[in-house]
């Protein structure tokens, strides 16, 4: 099994709105990525995480909060977003620590949110 | 990390060989060389990676010059499924993307 599955694939939340995404691997990887893409952008990393504890916030926004639950489920919770977080939300992982990584990442096939 | 530069866009005819060329004039002795692509609505799909020597896999050909600074991502026999945008990226931890090149395979 190779595969990073992210649920849902599609959500549309209001501004108030407080929803979840899930990132789930089960290929016994140690480090979990978020990446945000807007349109005709490449993807813009937020988060990383490595053996369950965060390692990386790229300065994202607290309205961003992730959580590691376990090795194989990383999740970014949403609250109060705004329009302009409309974007493809990219979960990807590699195996051990992402330092000195010499290693392939795999990428789910995103969530896509729109904010309304 | 490294910044890494490339063609925006690039064309070839279904067949041939697709040559994408990626500067990387300040990499550190310690970071890969790696190529991701992206085709439409999908996510990122890990292509190859190196770090001094020449690397093959099933997908393509990474040629990396002896003094690091610039790499070549070979694609044998490009069919319209490897249109796609493809990302050099130059790391040694997170990957971070650039605006990589739009790689449009013509028949």
């Amino acid at each position: 099994d190779t595969e990073v599955t992210q649920t849902p694939k599609h959500l549309v939340m209001g501004m108030t709105n407080k929803k979840s995404l899930k990132c789930e691997q089960h290929m016994g990887h140690r480090a979990m990525y978020w990446y945000k893409q807007k349109a005709k952008k490449p993807p813009e990393l937020m988060f990383v995480y490595s053996y369950e504890k965060l390692s990386i916030n790229e300065s994202v926004p607290s309205r961003f909060s992730p959580e590691c639950p376990n090795s194989s489920l990383l999740n970014l919770h949403l609250h109060a977003l705004q329009p302009e977080d409309s974007a493809l939300y990219l979960c990807a992982s590699s195996q051990g620590d992402f330092i000195g990584m010499n290693t392939e990442a795999f990428f789910g096939q995103g969530t896509r949110l729109t904010v309304v | 990390d490294a910044k890494t530069t490339q063609p925006p866009s690039m064309d070839c005819a279904e067949g041939r060989a697709a040559n994408l060329p990626c500067n990387h004039s300040t990499i550190s002795g310690n970071e890969y060389v790696y190529w991701y692509r992206q085709i439409h609505s999908q996510g990122p799909q890990y292509i190859i990676h190196g770090l001094k020597n020449n690397e093959t896999n099933e997908m393509a050909s990474l040629i990396i010059t002896e003094d690091r600074k610039s790499s070549t991502l070979i694609l044998p026999h490009a069919t319209l499924r490897d249109t796609a945008v493809y990302y050099c990226i130059v790391s040694f931890n997170k990957l971070v993307f650039g605006a990589g090149t739009i790689l449009r395979v013509k028949s």
